[in-house]
This record gives C-alpha cells, structure tokens and sequence, in this order.
C-alpha cells in the first residue's frame, strides 16, 4: 500500500537550533514529491518539489533532499516565524492525486 | 493576483442539512481538487475533476457531492448522508501537461462544524 509517514509528530526548537524533519514513503515509481507549510487555520502554502534521489531544494533557511526512500527537510537557524505545521506529499503512481503525511508540527522558542 | 478563493470560511450546519462549500479559482488550471483535514490525520481526497462536466471519486466520497459546469469552479455539497461532517476542508487546483508534474496550490480553508 503506497504511503507516506513523517517524523516527529512534533518538534520544539530553541531559536537558532537547526533540526530535520523526515518524510519516509512507499510509493513505486515516484513521479514527486511535495513539501507544504500550513499556518493554523490556513490551507498549504507550497514550499518545494523534488523529482529524483539526490536532488535538493533551497529557500531561505529550508532545504530539502530526496533519497530513494525519503525526504528531509532541514531547517537551519530557524526562527519563531518558521513555527508551522510541515506537510509532505507524494504523486501517487498514474494518478495526479497525491498521498499526504499527517504532517510534523514545529514550534520554535524566542 | 491569481488564486484560489474558498467560501464561507466558516460555516455551521444543523443534523439533517445540506450545505455546499464554495471554490473558485483563476489560474486557469485544469485539475481541482477536494480535500478534508482532520486532527492527527493526513489530508483525505473527497472528490477531484481533471476537467469539465467530469469528476471522480476520491477515497472518503460517502456523502458529499460536487459539481464541476465552470473550469473555474468546483462547489462541494456535504449531505445529511455524511455523518460525521466537522472538519477543516480544503480546496486545491493544478495545471495538467503531459510528462508534466504541478504541486497544488491550495485555498484558504472552510471550517465546517455540525451544531
């Protein structure tokens, strides 16, 4: 059964303590895979799309990788503002629907 | 701007009441989709339309319906059918190419409570 699980289900950080978040899946021939960040009360702001093992992804303190069997997202420096709920997503196989995570919760202290 | 617009943002509904959930957007995209999020639970597919006048069912379509008559519109009936309607329901479009692979880009949320 193709699936997606992310871990932890929560993250606190001090401001400055850089972390990864993780996106493990099991999905055959993956055609992409998604990370979103969702505010409370707010539809997915999307952040990246990766397509292949190796390929990384930069945006202001967030990178994000791709293995065979996984994604990181890795938060450098963060910063109370990058406090969110992170989502990752596949392609399902043929399809344009996509396979969600049940997402990895961050806060970060001042 | 270009974007997604979903309505009410909030929305309550009696036992026995259907009510439809406004989407509309103007990106010009070709897919739309339905979502429902739930606490501690990864967003669910309801219903998608890859183009007018079609649909298909998603994976939790049991009581709800939609429509799709516009490109730029995709309305979501939650019936007296679905029993346990409270949730946060997303809405989302995506352009559709050949060997092409588009993220989502999501509207802003309808929180529907059952009272």
């Amino acid at each position: 059964e193709d699936q997606v699980t992310q871990s932890p289900e929560a993250l606190r950080l001090q401001e400055g303590e850089s972390s990864s978040l993780n996106c493990s899946y099991t999905v055959s021939g993956l055609r992409g895979l998604f990370w979103y960040r969702q505010d409370p009360g707010k539809g997915p702001e999307f952040l990246f799309t990766l397509y292949s093992a190796g390929e990384e992804k930069e945006k202001e303190r967030l990178k994000a990788t791709l293995t065979k069997k996984e994604s990181f997202l890795h938060i450098t420096a963060p910063k109370p503002e990058d406090s969110a709920t992170y989502l990752c997503a596949v392609q399902a196989p043929g399809t344009y629907k996509y396979i969600f995570g049940t997402g990895t919760r961050l806060k970060v202290l001042a | 701007d270009g974007g997604i617009t979903q309505s009410p943002k909030y929305l309550f509904r009696k036992e026995g009441q259907n009510v439809t959930l406004s989407c509309e957007q103007n990106l010009n995209h070709d897919a739309m989709y339905w979502y429902r999020q739930d606490p501690g639970q990864g967003l669910r597919l309801i219903y998608y339309s890859q183009i007018v006048n079609d649909f298909q069912k998603g994976d939790i379509a049991e009581g709800y319906s939609v429509s799709r008559e516009k490109k730029e519109s995709f309305p979501l009936t939650v019936t007296s059918a679905q029993k346990n309607p409270t949730a946060f329901y997303l809405c989302a479009s995506s352009m559709m190419k050949i060997g092409g692979n588009y993220g989502y880009t999501f509207g802003s949320g309808t929180r529907l409570t059952v009272v």
